[in-house]
């Protein structure tokens, strides 16, 4: 696609709950990044993957978050039992290739909100 | 000390100024570094990217990196009402594959 797509663009859930994040690359980025920005905060990475693969999963926060990535395409972040303070804009990002030279690209976000 | 310093701002310029955006970073192996801008309610957006010391320019951007000094900078001229918005630095820290941003700084560019 002509840029990086997410969805849902917005997300209410009732903590307890799981949720499901989706991120479509720009078709041919090899590597997939999700990010977590809390209201007023910076970003924190969460996980990287290269491919299919994730060769970085150090910043997810705890075993209720997990990731994955199929055909070197679409990604989907599952937040488990969700909790008040894991509301935040969930931002994906692709690249080219390594981000040392090509940098990202970032799609407008899924904001989730736990109530 | 955290991987990639700002200051939170708000840097407020006049129409017109230059404005001035700093970040250092702790990673003396770091080799790219990224400006992105972000409106509010938006997600950054690339805008200036510098892998050698110096100044590199675009339009009315200029990206200067010191490497020694562990330290980018991106200047704004003729500053505009619209470029009003967080400014992040990202740099690639301990690896080729991730990109570390600071927390970024508010710009208010006033008439």
């Amino acid at each position: 696609g002509a840029g990086v797509s997410q969805s849902p663009s917005n997300k209410v859930t009732e903590k307890g709950k799981d949720v499901e994040l989706r991120c479509d690359p720009i078709s041919g980025h090899t590597a997939l990044y999700w990010y977590r920005q809390r209201l007023g905060q910076g970003l924190e990475f969460l996980i990287y993957f290269q491919g299919n693969s994730a060769p970085d999963k150090s910043g997810l926060p705890s075993d209720r978050f997990s990731a994955e990535r199929t055909g070197e395409s679409v990604s989907t972040l599952t937040i488990q039992r969700t909790q008040q303070e894991d509301s935040a804009v969930y931002l994906c990002a692709s690249s080219q290739g390594p981000a040392l030279n090509y940098g990202y690209t970032f799609g407008s976000g899924t904001r989730l909100t736990v109530v | 000390q955290k991987e990639v310093e700002q200051n939170s701002g708000p840097l407020s310029v006049p129409e017109g100024a230059i404005a001035s955006l700093n970040c250092t970073y702790s990673d003396r192996g770091s080799q790219s570094f990224f400006w992105y801008r972000q409106y509010s309610g938006k997600s950054p957006e690339l805008i200036m990217s510098i892998y050698s010391n110096g100044d590199k320019e675009d339009g009315r951007f200029t990206a200067q990196l010191n490497k020694a000094s562990q330290y980018v900078s991106l200047l704004i001229r003729d500053s505009q009402p619209s470029d009003s918005a967080t400014y992040l630095c990202a740099v690639n820290t301990g690896t080729a594959s991730k990109l570390t941003f600071g927390t970024g700084t508010r710009l208010q560019v006033t008439l």
